[in-house]
């Protein structure tokens, strides 16, 4: 079965600009998490989506924003980047979301300038 | 306010010898526990679980000891490899209500041959 995938691996942004990251789930897997990583602040979550909906949300501004598709596709949103949003964005799935364990994609490597 | 927290930001341990990793919790509704392995750019990748009914989990050279009421779970590896060096991250979840991981910082661990 292959595993989760991210893209892009890596991206380069200027301050202000917007960005959208995309994974793919391992099939069947219908629960989609995503989670920033930055140096000595372990990884951080950001919301999670289950059957196209988010539900659950961690404490990231308004700026980061993300959508399920009906495939469990999933993407991520950050508008008006700031330097402090450079960071490893990794997605995880699993099949239910409750008590399954989590699936991690290799991550995008995000560096905002 | 760090939950879940790795005091120890490094370890180094001699190939043969037993690495014991440390995380701490601070949130009693937590009852689902896991450890996770990270190798530089790639994802993290699940290594063993435990849930709140048992005190300890064993996975060939991986195991688990959760203790309640001090809220403290170790991973112990027997005997260490230097291809278990790597970022070892402890997650918690509460199985009712927040379906959100909440990640430790990690610890770096360095298997020395």
């Amino acid at each position: 079965k292959a595993g989760v995938t991210q893209t892009p691996r890596y991206l380069i942004k200027t301050r202000g600009q917007q960005v959208t990251l995309s994974c793919s789930p391992i099939s069947g897997h219908r629960s989609v998490s995503w989670y920033q990583q930055t140096p000595g602040q372990g990884l951080q979550f950001l919301f999670e989506y289950f059957s196209e909906t988010q539900r659950n949300k961690g404490n990231f501004p308004g700026r980061f924003s993300g959508r399920q598709f009906s495939n469990s596709r999933s993407e991520m949103n950050v508008s008006t980047l700031e330097l402090g949003d450079s960071a490893l964005y990794l997605c995880a799935s699993s099949l239910l979301g409750s008590t399954d364990t989590q699936y991690f994609g290799p991550g995008t490597r995000l560096t905002v300038l | 306010d760090q939950q879940v927290k790795q005091n120890s930001p490094s370890l180094s341990v001699q190939e043969g010898r037993i690495s014991i990793l440390n995380c701490d919790y601070t949130n009693s509704m937590f009852d689902y526990f896991l450890w996770y392995k990270k190798y530089p750019a790639e994802g993290p990748t699940f290594l063993i679980s435990i849930s709140s009914i048992k005190d300890k989990n064993e996975d060939g050279r991986f195991t688990v000891f959760l203790n309640k009421s001090a809220k403290h779970l170790s991973l112990h590896i027997v005997p260490s490899q230097p291809g278990d060096s790597a970022v070892y991250f402890c997650a918690a979840r509460a199985t009712s209500g927040t379906y959100k991981y909440i990640f430790g910082t990690g610890t770096r661990l360095k298997v020395l041959a």
